[in-house]
């Protein structure tokens, strides 16, 4: 069984486009993340839900909109794509505890022409 | 500031030799420390959590070691494998704050055979 999944795992798009990525997580997690991974194999932290609250919000174009309709699933629309927009984006999650590990999707490659 | 550092940015050792990747950092206050190991094409995976009162722990070929007066932690990798070759990053957590997670670059580690 996957515990994080994310959907899809490429996207090639054109500047301009809209489009999703998908995640689910079966670990009964309360916590849910984005990150982007860009050329250089640094992650940050986009957005951030508990029991589908936002809770971390980076300073990110308003073209990323996450939405969490439950505590399993967070998924990240993107508007009007930017080839700066190209990117792996990883989805994870973690059990809000003192050792905090994070679960990580497969990731999704991004790539805007 | 909270920033973690890693080092080098990448290494090339031959197969069976041991190798030790650097972390520094200056995230405070400390809650404890993750080293992830990430393959190519895949998430991140934890190998590893150091907490405050711990020196060292060993997790089959992999040992990370914490010295928390100096803030540095070091993973040591004996007898390499061709599989070892990935990007490990260290992860560190402050006890506060909903964005309390601060990721290093990463070392890119290749094994050769």
């Amino acid at each position: 069984d996957t515990a994080v999944s994310q959907t899809p795992k490429y996207l090639v798009t054109q500047m301009g486009n809209d489009k999703s990525i998908k995640c689910e997580q079966n670990l009964g997690h309360d916590t849910m993340y984005w990150y982007k991974q860009d050329s250089k194999k640094f992650l940050k932290i986009m957005f951030s839900y508990n029991n589908k609250e936002l809770i971390i919000n980076e300073t990110v174009p308003n073209r990323f909109s996450p939405k969490s309709p439950d505590k399993a699933h967070l998924n990240l629309h993107i508007n009007s794509l930017e080839l700066g927009d190209s990117a792996v984006y990883f989805c994870a999650s973690s059990q809000v505890t003192v050792t905090g590990e994070l679960f990580f999707g497969e990731g999704s490659r991004l790539t805007v022409l | 500031k909270n920033q973690v550092e890693q080092s080098p940015q990448s290494l090339i050792i031959l197969e069976g030799k041991n190798c030790t990747l650097q972390c520094n950092y200056t995230v405070s206050p400390f809650s404890n420390l993750r080293w992830y190991k990430q393959d190519t094409g895949r998430g991140p995976v934890s190998l590893t959590i150091m907490t405050f009162s711990e020196n060292t722990k060993s997790n089959g070929r992999y040992t990370a070691t914490l010295d928390a007066d100096t803030k540095q932690s070091s993973l040591h990798i004996t007898a390499s494998q061709l599989s070892d070759s990935a990007s490990y990053i260290c992860v560190v957590s402050a006890i506060s704050g909903a964005n309390n997670l601060f990721f290093g670059t990463g070392t890119r580690l290749t094994v050769i055979p």
